[in-house]
């Protein structure tokens, strides 16, 4: 199976800073098929990104997700205060699906 | 607005049978797959199965000899059983909704608040 090594663990930054998340494949990613979601406690995930590139429905455009192959980058552009959470990739280019440990994004 | 809504027991004992249902409201289960996946507490996410409103199922080749997955169009519903639990199976269970009604897509955009089952004596 795939695995996806998420970088840093926790990223510790500003209102209104760039965030930068990393996910890293074990092997190339069939397709793009990648996906990034968010968490905030005691919610369910909430779909941000889509075969690597696609915003999902009613996201907002400082969210943006680039890469192929085995390296992934979810871009946030102007950190708002409701984006502070967990942010998880996950491949379903090849089964099992498989989901990163998480970057915790955190208020600095 | 399509929601999902996990229910059943939050507690069961060691060795014995986790069932879980999620109910679909506000849309139709055909013509789409759906997922469990579980979450430790304070842990990453893990995906179990899938299920297609036909039937047919995929299961995490970790967990295939222990778990099933069923559902019920009649009552839009789906199910999941994991049977022999110990305490690492304790975790919030979510069911969720695959991104489009296409093979391949195994992401998840609808997701239900999750369940907390935990398996103790």
């Amino acid at each position: 199976e795939i695995v996806l090594t998420q970088s840093p663990g926790t990223l510790s930054l500003s209102a209104g800073e760039r965030a930068t998340l990393s996910c890293r494949a074990s092997q190339s990613v069939s397709k793009s098929y990648l996906v990034w979601y968010q968490q905030k406690p005691g919610q369910a995930p909430r779909l941000l990104i889509y075969g690597a590139s696609s915003r999902a429905t009613g996201i907002p455009d400082r969210f943006s997700g680039s890469g192929s192959g085995t390296d992934f980058t979810l871009t946030i552009s102007r950190l708002e205060p409701e984006d502070f959470a967990v942010y998880y990739c996950q491949q379903y280019g090849s089964s099992p699906c498989t989901f990163g440990q998480g970057t915790k994004l955190e208020i600095k | 607005q399509l929601q999902l809504q996990e229910s059943g027991p939050g507690l069961v004992k060691p060795s014995e049978t986790l069932s879980l249902t999620c109910t679909v409201s506000g849309g139709s289960i055909t013509n789409y797959y759906w997922s469990w996946i579980r979450q430790p507490p304070g842990k990453g996410l893990e995906w179990i199965g899938y299920i297609y409103y036909t039937g047919s199922t995929t299961y995490n080749p970790s967990l295939k000899s222990l778990i099933s997955i069923s559902l019920d169009t009649s009552k839009n519903q789906f199910s999941l059983t994991l049977s022999s639990v110990t305490a690492a199976d304790t975790a919030v269970y979510y069911c969720a909704r695959h991104g489009s009604p296409n093979w391949g897509s195994h992401f998840f955009d609808y997701w239900g608040h999750g369940a907390l089952v935990t398996v103790s004596s």
